[in-house]
Protein backbone atom coordinates (compact mmCIF):
# COMPACT_ATOMS: atom_id res chain seq x y z
CA UNK A 1 0.00 0.00 0.00
CA UNK A 2 1.09 3.42 -0.81
CA UNK A 3 2.14 5.18 2.12
CA UNK A 4 4.24 8.71 3.11
CA UNK A 5 5.42 8.78 6.59
CA UNK A 6 6.85 12.07 7.68
CA UNK A 7 9.58 12.75 10.80
CA UNK A 8 9.57 14.45 13.10
CA UNK A 9 6.20 15.31 14.07
CA UNK A 10 7.63 18.17 15.82
CA UNK A 11 10.21 20.47 15.75
CA UNK A 12 11.27 23.38 17.78
CA UNK A 13 14.42 25.45 16.52
CA UNK A 14 15.60 28.33 17.56
CA UNK A 15 15.77 31.33 15.26
CA UNK A 16 19.75 30.61 13.10
CA UNK A 17 19.50 26.73 13.99
CA UNK A 18 19.50 24.71 10.98
CA UNK A 19 18.05 21.07 10.58
CA UNK A 20 16.31 18.84 8.31
CA UNK A 21 12.85 17.35 7.95
CA UNK A 22 12.39 13.81 6.78
CA UNK A 23 9.56 12.28 4.32
CA UNK A 24 9.91 8.43 3.84
CA UNK A 25 7.83 6.77 0.79
CA UNK A 26 6.47 3.76 -0.53
CA UNK A 27 4.51 3.95 -3.30
CA UNK A 28 4.31 2.19 -7.10
CA UNK A 29 6.01 4.41 -9.32
CA UNK A 30 6.66 7.69 -8.43
CA UNK A 31 5.16 10.26 -10.34
CA UNK A 32 6.60 13.00 -8.72
CA UNK A 33 7.39 14.28 -4.78
CA UNK A 34 5.52 17.62 -3.51
CA UNK A 35 6.84 20.04 -0.37
CA UNK A 36 3.99 21.99 0.57
CA UNK A 37 3.82 24.93 3.50
CA UNK A 38 0.81 25.32 5.26
CA UNK A 39 0.10 28.04 7.82
CA UNK A 40 -2.75 27.57 10.59
CA UNK A 41 -6.34 27.53 9.22
CA UNK A 42 -4.91 27.83 5.40
CA UNK A 43 -4.95 25.65 2.53
CA UNK A 44 -1.08 24.23 1.79
CA UNK A 45 0.91 26.34 -0.48
CA UNK A 46 3.58 25.13 -2.59
CA UNK A 47 7.11 25.05 -2.66
CA UNK A 48 8.91 22.18 -4.32
CA UNK A 49 8.27 19.48 -7.19
CA UNK A 50 10.82 16.61 -6.91
CA UNK A 51 10.57 13.88 -10.12
CA UNK A 52 13.82 11.77 -9.65
CA UNK A 53 16.74 10.33 -7.37
CA UNK A 54 19.36 13.31 -7.13
CA UNK A 55 17.28 15.72 -7.70
CA UNK A 56 17.59 19.16 -5.62
CA UNK A 57 16.03 22.35 -5.05
CA UNK A 58 16.43 25.62 -3.70
CA UNK A 59 13.96 28.40 -2.88
CA UNK A 60 15.43 31.09 -0.28
CA UNK A 61 16.26 29.03 3.44
CA UNK A 62 14.77 25.65 1.90
CA UNK A 63 16.40 23.17 0.24
CA UNK A 64 14.89 19.59 -1.12
CA UNK A 65 16.49 16.62 -2.17
CA UNK A 66 15.31 13.23 -3.08
CA UNK A 67 16.56 9.67 -3.12
CA UNK A 68 14.47 6.38 -4.07
CA UNK A 69 13.22 5.98 -0.62
CA UNK A 70 13.45 9.43 1.04
CA UNK A 71 13.23 13.51 0.47
CA UNK A 72 14.82 15.64 3.17
CA UNK A 73 13.71 19.31 3.36
CA UNK A 74 16.88 21.57 4.75
CA UNK A 75 15.62 24.51 6.51
CA UNK A 76 19.24 26.98 6.60
CA UNK A 77 19.25 29.36 9.48
CA UNK A 78 15.49 29.65 9.79
CA UNK A 79 13.56 32.52 10.88
CA UNK A 80 10.23 33.09 12.77
CA UNK A 81 8.53 33.13 10.19
CA UNK A 82 9.32 29.80 8.73
CA UNK A 83 7.38 28.48 11.04
CA UNK A 84 4.93 26.24 9.79
CA UNK A 85 3.46 22.93 9.31
CA UNK A 86 5.52 21.32 6.04
CA UNK A 87 3.35 18.64 4.57
CA UNK A 88 5.33 16.02 2.22
CA UNK A 89 2.99 14.33 -0.52
CA UNK A 90 3.82 11.41 -3.64
CA UNK A 91 1.92 11.29 -6.68
CA UNK A 92 1.88 7.76 -7.86
CA UNK A 93 2.59 6.83 -11.31
CA UNK A 94 -1.60 5.99 -13.02
CA UNK A 95 -2.97 8.34 -10.41
CA UNK A 96 -3.13 11.88 -10.17
CA UNK A 97 -4.26 12.10 -6.58
CA UNK A 98 -1.58 13.18 -3.49
CA UNK A 99 -0.82 10.89 -0.31
CA UNK A 100 -0.01 13.62 2.20
CA UNK A 101 2.05 12.63 4.79
CA UNK A 102 1.09 14.30 8.43
CA UNK A 103 3.14 16.83 8.28
CA UNK A 104 6.32 18.21 10.38
CA UNK A 105 5.10 21.57 12.66
CA UNK A 106 8.07 23.78 12.89
CA UNK A 107 8.35 26.33 15.63
CA UNK A 108 11.05 28.34 15.31
CA UNK A 109 11.97 30.74 18.44
CA UNK A 110 13.63 34.73 18.15
CA UNK B 1 -5.48 37.16 -10.64
CA UNK B 2 -8.07 35.16 -8.16
CA UNK B 3 -6.77 31.92 -6.63
CA UNK B 4 -9.30 29.14 -5.65
CA UNK B 5 -12.36 30.57 -3.67
CA UNK B 6 -14.33 28.28 -1.72
CA UNK B 7 -17.10 28.98 0.44
CA UNK B 8 -18.49 29.12 3.26
CA UNK B 9 -15.04 29.50 5.39
CA UNK B 10 -16.87 28.08 8.83
CA UNK B 11 -19.87 26.09 9.26
CA UNK B 12 -21.45 24.09 12.33
CA UNK B 13 -24.17 21.52 11.43
CA UNK B 14 -25.91 18.55 13.56
CA UNK B 15 -25.19 15.25 12.89
CA UNK B 16 -27.36 13.78 10.50
CA UNK B 17 -27.92 17.16 8.23
CA UNK B 18 -26.35 17.11 4.95
CA UNK B 19 -23.89 20.07 3.63
CA UNK B 20 -22.98 21.34 0.47
CA UNK B 21 -19.47 23.23 0.17
CA UNK B 22 -18.39 24.97 -2.75
CA UNK B 23 -15.23 25.66 -4.65
CA UNK B 24 -14.45 28.00 -7.29
CA UNK B 25 -10.98 27.06 -9.18
CA UNK B 26 -8.29 29.36 -10.43
CA UNK B 27 -8.97 31.04 -13.03
CA UNK B 28 -7.47 29.03 -15.99
CA UNK B 29 -7.67 25.85 -14.28
CA UNK B 30 -10.35 23.35 -15.34
CA UNK B 31 -9.87 20.41 -12.75
CA UNK B 32 -10.88 20.20 -9.12
CA UNK B 33 -9.89 17.97 -6.11
CA UNK B 34 -11.04 17.54 -2.78
CA UNK B 35 -9.36 16.74 0.41
CA UNK B 36 -10.25 15.87 4.21
CA UNK B 37 -7.79 17.22 6.62
CA UNK B 38 -8.30 15.98 10.38
CA UNK B 39 -6.67 17.98 12.83
CA UNK B 40 -3.18 17.30 12.74
CA UNK B 41 -3.12 15.19 10.12
CA UNK B 42 -2.14 15.55 6.24
CA UNK B 43 -5.26 15.89 3.78
CA UNK B 44 -6.85 12.39 2.39
CA UNK B 45 -8.11 12.20 -0.97
CA UNK B 46 -11.75 12.90 -1.30
CA UNK B 47 -12.49 12.59 -5.04
CA UNK B 48 -11.28 14.56 -8.73
CA UNK B 49 -13.49 16.21 -11.27
CA UNK B 50 -12.44 16.74 -15.01
CA UNK B 51 -15.23 17.89 -17.47
CA UNK B 52 -18.27 17.30 -15.01
CA UNK B 53 -16.69 13.71 -14.33
CA UNK B 54 -15.98 12.80 -11.34
CA UNK B 55 -12.22 10.80 -12.54
CA UNK B 56 -11.09 9.36 -9.00
CA UNK B 57 -11.94 8.62 -6.13
CA UNK B 58 -10.43 8.15 -2.81
CA UNK B 59 -11.28 5.90 0.44
CA UNK B 60 -14.62 7.71 1.17
CA UNK B 61 -17.97 5.98 1.57
CA UNK B 62 -20.69 7.14 -0.79
CA UNK B 63 -22.13 9.85 1.69
CA UNK B 64 -19.42 11.61 0.21
CA UNK B 65 -20.71 13.08 -3.50
CA UNK B 66 -20.38 15.87 -5.49
CA UNK B 67 -20.28 17.83 -9.05
CA UNK B 68 -18.51 20.33 -11.60
CA UNK B 69 -20.34 22.58 -13.28
CA UNK B 70 -19.61 23.79 -16.67
CA UNK B 71 -17.91 26.90 -15.59
CA UNK B 72 -15.21 24.13 -13.77
CA UNK B 73 -16.49 25.20 -10.60
CA UNK B 74 -17.74 22.03 -8.06
CA UNK B 75 -19.65 21.31 -4.98
CA UNK B 76 -18.93 18.88 -2.35
CA UNK B 77 -22.44 17.56 -0.78
CA UNK B 78 -21.99 15.07 2.52
CA UNK B 79 -25.14 13.28 3.74
CA UNK B 80 -26.12 11.75 6.89
CA UNK B 81 -23.46 13.79 8.57
CA UNK B 82 -21.30 12.02 11.18
CA UNK B 83 -19.02 13.55 14.25
CA UNK B 84 -16.03 12.28 12.28
CA UNK B 85 -16.54 14.29 9.76
CA UNK B 86 -15.50 17.22 11.55
CA UNK B 87 -12.40 18.35 9.36
CA UNK B 88 -11.11 21.53 7.19
CA UNK B 89 -12.48 20.42 3.59
CA UNK B 90 -9.75 21.14 0.91
CA UNK B 91 -10.26 22.12 -2.34
CA UNK B 92 -7.50 22.04 -5.36
CA UNK B 93 -7.70 23.27 -8.85
CA UNK B 94 -5.22 22.34 -11.78
CA UNK B 95 -5.07 22.51 -15.27
CA UNK B 96 -6.12 19.08 -16.92
CA UNK B 97 -5.23 16.08 -15.40
CA UNK B 98 -1.58 16.87 -15.05
CA UNK B 99 1.34 16.89 -12.51
CA UNK B 100 1.19 18.62 -8.59
CA UNK B 101 3.24 20.77 -9.51
CA UNK B 102 0.24 23.26 -11.36
CA UNK B 103 -2.24 22.07 -7.63
CA UNK B 104 -3.53 25.51 -6.17
CA UNK B 105 -5.21 25.06 -2.68
CA UNK B 106 -7.82 27.46 -1.66
CA UNK B 107 -8.24 27.77 2.42
CA UNK B 108 -10.51 25.34 3.46
CA UNK B 109 -13.96 25.05 4.74
CA UNK B 110 -13.60 24.04 8.40
CA UNK B 111 -16.86 21.68 9.05
CA UNK B 112 -17.59 21.21 12.41
CA UNK B 113 -20.36 18.34 13.31
CA UNK B 114 -21.92 18.88 16.94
Amino acid sequence: EDQVTQSPEALRLQEGESSSLNCSYTVSGLRGLFWYRQDPGKGPEFLFTLYSAGEEKEKERLKATLTKKESFLHITAPKPEDSATYLCAVQADGFNKFYFGSGTKLNVKP
Amino acid sequence: DAGVTQSPTHLIKTRGQQVTLRCSPKSGHDTVSWYQQALGQGPQFIFQYYEEEERQRGNFPDRFSGHQFPNYSSELNVNALLLGDSALYLCASSLGLGQGSGYTFGSGTRLTVV
